[in-house]
């Protein structure tokens, strides 16, 4: 198994800003996964963290509004920028170390004002 | 494309009672199925997984799940719960041959168990 580590794991935000989650595994990954849980709603898949090279975005994801960076094997980050309201949600990153077998972090709650 | 309908929102059941969460998912292509679950305030904790093989898979905490194509369901089962298991369940599909990453994800379920 793998244990993640995010932070912040809440945060309260002003319209505008951005704010950067990170994302700690405690053993080397090769795939690691952004995903978002808005309220009420089920979890869709932000975006692929590629090591060494740029995230892999999901339809109706872009790289302005939710830049990734993967520097090394144990460690991501998100930016949500330029923060609206519809963006208050849970963000949780998630690292396979198996086929289909995804262990997620206890995610970011986000609240945007 | 796949989706994933979990039937119920809520489910209040009694302690010691059993529970079915029901899955119901649509593919053009075979699917790995999977259940996770989410305890107030943490992350997602995978409960079991259909890769292939017997269709009845068993998991942790005493539950289990069956695989029907027939039906393109896969619920989940516990024949006696407890307060512990007050819970969401979500229940995903990750097509044959896709990233790894890529589940497709129900609503939940909230199991809430009673005393």
């Amino acid at each position: 198994s793998a244990v993640i580590s995010q932070k912040p794991s809440r945060d309260i935000c002003q319209r505008g800003t951005s704010l950067t989650i990170q994302c700690q595994v405690d053993s080397q990954v090769t795939m690691m996964f952004w995903y978002r849980q808005q309220p009420g709603q089920s979890l869709t898949l932000i975006a692929t963290a590629n090591q060494g090279s740029e995230a892999t975005y999901e339809s109706g994801f872009v790289i302005d509004k939710f830049p990734i960076s993967r520097p090394n094997l144990t460690f991501s980050t998100l930016t949500v920028s330029n923060m609206s309201p519809e963006d208050s949600s849970i963000y949780l990153c998630s690292a396979s170390l198996a086929p289909g077998e995804l262990f997620f972090g206890e995610g970011s709650r986000l609240t945007v004002l | 494309a796949q989706s994933v309908t979990q039937l119920d929102s809520q489910v209040p059941v009694f302690e010691e009672a059993p529970v079915e969460l029901r899955c119901n998912y649509s593919s053009s292509v075979s699917v790995y199925l999977f259940w996770y679950v989410q305890y107030p305030n943490q992350g997602l904790q995978l409960l079991l997984k259909y890769l292939s093989g017997s269709t009845l898979v068993k998991g942790i905490n005493g539950f289990e799940a069956e695989f029907n194509k027939s039906q393109t369901s896969f619920h989940l089962r516990k024949p006696s719960v407890h307060i512990s298991d007050t819970a969401e369940y979500f229940c995903a599909v990750s097509p044959h041959g896709g990233s790894q990453g890529n589940l497709i994800f129900g609503k939940g379920t909230k199991l809430s168990v009673k005393p």
